[in-house]
């Protein structure tokens, strides 16, 4: 199985910040990487797909990169509707595996 | 609209069974492969099982092998995943998923293996 380390598992930051969230792979999954933002009791909201791929109606501060094993979502410039939980997933070969989620907390 | 709506969670004993549901609106699950994920509530997620398309490939996570079936009903539009000997390690929140690609009778275009859309969650509790 392909393993997901994603980093931080929380962060605290302000309005405004620009803040950086990798996810490392155990082995190269040529750009199969998906983003997912998910706030309390909902379901996960597809934001990235393959790497690059902003999700239609997903602000553009978001953005994704990466390639290999080693892959990040940007978002340039929070936004209060922005704090939420963040996943990264494996989208290249079953069993799809997920990073751990970084919590993004308001400061 | 795209809608999954899912159902059939409840408080079972270890050992039990139940089926949950996923009910599909906006399109249709003959040209998509679906997808179940658990979610542990305040816990990450992981993937449980998927089915191809034309509804006759299966997968399962290592952890529900031989215990779950994942299927689904083309004339309902309707995934399910049918849950026998149940653990107190089952219990979450289920969600089904709606992989991105798009697939005909004789191929499917995709850019990877991932749901764009998720039902709302159904709550299976497994304790004594």
């Amino acid at each position: 199985d392909i393993q997901m380390t994603q980093s931080p598992s929380s962060v605290s930051a302000s309005v405004g910040d620009r803040v950086t969230i990798t996810c490392r792979a155990s082995r190269d999954i040529n750009f199969s990487l998906a983003w997912y933002q998910q706030k309390p009791g909902k379901a996960p909201k597809l934001l990235i797909s393959t790497t690059f791929n902003l999700q239609n109606g997903v602000p553009p501060r978001f953005s994704g990169s990466g390639s290999g094993t080693d892959y990040s979502l940007t978002i340039s410039s929070l936004q209060p509707e922005d704090f939420a939980t963040y996943y990264c997933q494996q989208a290249f070969t079953f069993p799809l595996t997920f990073g751990g989620g970084t919590n993004l907390e308001i400061k | 609209e795209v809608e999954l709506v899912e159902s059939g969670g409840d408080l079972v004993q270890p050992g039990g069974s139940l089926r949950l549901s996923c009910a599909a609106s906006g399109f249709t699950v003959t040209n998509h492969w679906m997808y179940w994920f658990r979610q542990v509530p305040g816990k990450g997620l992981v993937w449980v099982s998927r089915i191809d398309s034309l509804g006759t490939d299966t997968g399962y996570a290592d952890s529900v092998k031989g215990r779950y079936t994942i299927s689904r009903d083309s004339a309902q539009n309707t995934l399910y995943l049918q849950m026998n000997g149940l653990r107190v390690e089952d219990t979450g929140v289920y969600y089904c998923g709606r992989d991105a690609g798009f697939c005909s009778i004789s191929s499917c275009r995709r850019q990877g293996y991932f749901p764009d859309y998720w039902g709302q969650g159904t709550l299976v509790t497994v304790s004594p």
